[in-house]
């Protein structure tokens, strides 16, 4: 199996504009997770899905964030428009039902000038 | 709710010594309970872990045991090496609801120096 992957692995931009991040989780899984990671705020939940659709999205830090799962097997999460303080290391995790074990991406590095 | 709490890093280490980091939980349930190791550049990668008391999980040397009665569950190796050099997430997830949010650690950063 290839794993999670995720896009881009790296992505600068400036402030304003939108940045989408993309997730494939491995094959079968039933939930996706979205988290941020930064050095001052250390690893944050930012959304998680069950079967394609949005459980708990108390973690999306505002309305600029937005995050879909048209299917099972692709997920974006989408900041618009985008700011400096967006800057992180953002990683897509999957899982299967019945355990807690998660699945990591490389994650995406965005930095927001 | 659900917490974990690790212990204040970074740790700063010689080749081939002893390692523990603490890690205790906070659980409404009988959480198993996770080791996740993150290599600079990459993503977290699950270490070991332990389903119910009194189970210990192991890894490339490493162990941790869970400890129901202390609610811990802290890893240790008894030789670390320079590739160790990670940050590490202790977590845990419960049955109820079917395992479906992980609650992690704030994370300890290890550097083993030759």
């Amino acid at each position: 199996d290839a794993g999670v992957i995720q896009s881009p692995r790296h992505e600068v931009t400036e402030m304003g504009q939108e940045v989408t991040l993309r997730c494939k989780p491995i094959s079968g899984h039933d939930y996706l997770f979205w988290y941020r990671q930064t050095m001052m705020r250390g690893l944050e939940l930012l959304i998680y899905f069950n079967n394609n659709v949005p459980i708990d999205d108390s973690g999306m830090p505002e309305d600029r964030f937005s995050a879909k799962m048209p299917n099972a097997s692709f997920s974006t999460l989408k900041i618009q428009p985008s700011e400096p303080r967006d800057s992180a290391v953002y990683f897509c995790a999957s899982k299967g039902a019945g355990t807690g074990e998660l699945f990591f991406g490389e994650g995406s590095r965005l930095t927001v000038l | 709710g659900d917490s974990v709490t690790q212990m204040e890093g970074p740790v700063t280490l010689s080749e081939e010594a002893f390692l523990t980091i603490n890690c205790t939980y906070t659980a409404t349930g009988y959480p198993s309970l996770f080791w996740y190791v993150q290599y600079p550049g990459e993503g977290l990668q699950l270490l070991l872990k332990a389903t119910k008391a009194d189970d210990k999980g192991s890894n490339k040397g490493f162990e941790a045991t869970y400890r129901k009665e202390t609610t811990s569950f802290h890893l240790e190796k008894g030789s670390v090496q320079v590739s160790d050099s990670a940050v590490y997430f202790c977590a845990l997830s419960e049955p109820g609801g079917g395992y479906q949010k992980v609650t992690f650690g704030t994370g300890t950063k290890l550097q083993v120096i030759p």
